[in-house]
């Protein structure tokens, strides 16, 4: 129940074409949704987040698209370019502020 | 946003050693702090949450006595790993929070390597 299942694990994507990363989760009571992308020897940096009352967030290139019901968000990132190419990490959040990560997808954008 | 300083980036030690790893919240007061570890091509796994002033609390399969956190101010948390040996060596990242404003950022992360 504490888990978030990420897929896919590796994404190869043509330069401007859409990266699409999804999650599931099974606890309701996870309130808070972000992403992070993670680059090779460093840590995540926070990328987008949402809230379970909003259905889609959009900042930039990067969207979130929220499905209440169905206990599923997904990353959209639109005009794929060669510097997105790392490792993208969702997240839940549950009690006592803790995060619990999905297994994470290495996303290679080729030019 | 929240500004977080993580030392050392990098640091090898022989076997048997000490490790001290800093987290510092530079622009907001870090009431928890979160510390994770991560192995090479794998997600971040929670080590232990502290409060500050108070003990850190454990997840299942982390030795607390290996593992030592001390977040004695609301601004710095120290992860110190005792007598460390190379199933020890990982890519270790702190998390301050402050609460969900401050979106839950990340430090820099620390590459332990024992040899």
């Amino acid at each position: 129940q504490q888990q978030v299942k990420q897929s896919p694990q590796s994404l190869i994507v043509q330069k401007g074409g859409i990266s699409i990363i999804n999650c599931a989760y099974e606890n309701t009571a996870f309130d808070y949704f972000p992403w992070y992308q993670q680059f090779p020897g460093k840590g995540p940096a926070l990328l987008i987040a949402i809230r379970p009352d909003v259905s889609e967030k959009k900042e930039g290139r990067f969207t979130i698209s929220f499905n209440k019901s169905a206990k599923q968000f997904s990353l959209h990132i639109m005009d794929s370019q060669p510097g997105d190419s790392a490792t993208y990490f969702c997240a839940a959040l549950w009690g006592g502020g803790k995060l619990i990560f999905g297994q994470g997808t290495e996303l290679s954008v080729k030019p | 946003g929240a500004v977080v300083s993580q030392h050392p980036s990098r640091v090898i030690c022989k076997s048997g050693t000490s490790v001290k790893i800093e987290c510092r919240s530079l622009d907001f007061q870090a009431t928890t702090m979160f510390w994770y570890r991560q192995f090479p091509k794998q997600s971040l796994m929670l080590m232990a949450t502290s409060n500050e002033g108070s003990k850190a609390t454990y997840e299942q399969g982390v030795e607390k006595d290996k593992f030592l956190i001390n977040h004695a101010s609301l601004t710095l948390s120290t992860l110190t790993v005792t007598s460390a040996h190379p199933e020890d060596s990982s890519f270790y990242i702190c998390s301050p929070s402050g609460g969900k404003d401050y979106g839950y950022t990340f430090g820099s992360g620390t590459r332990l390597t024992v040899v």
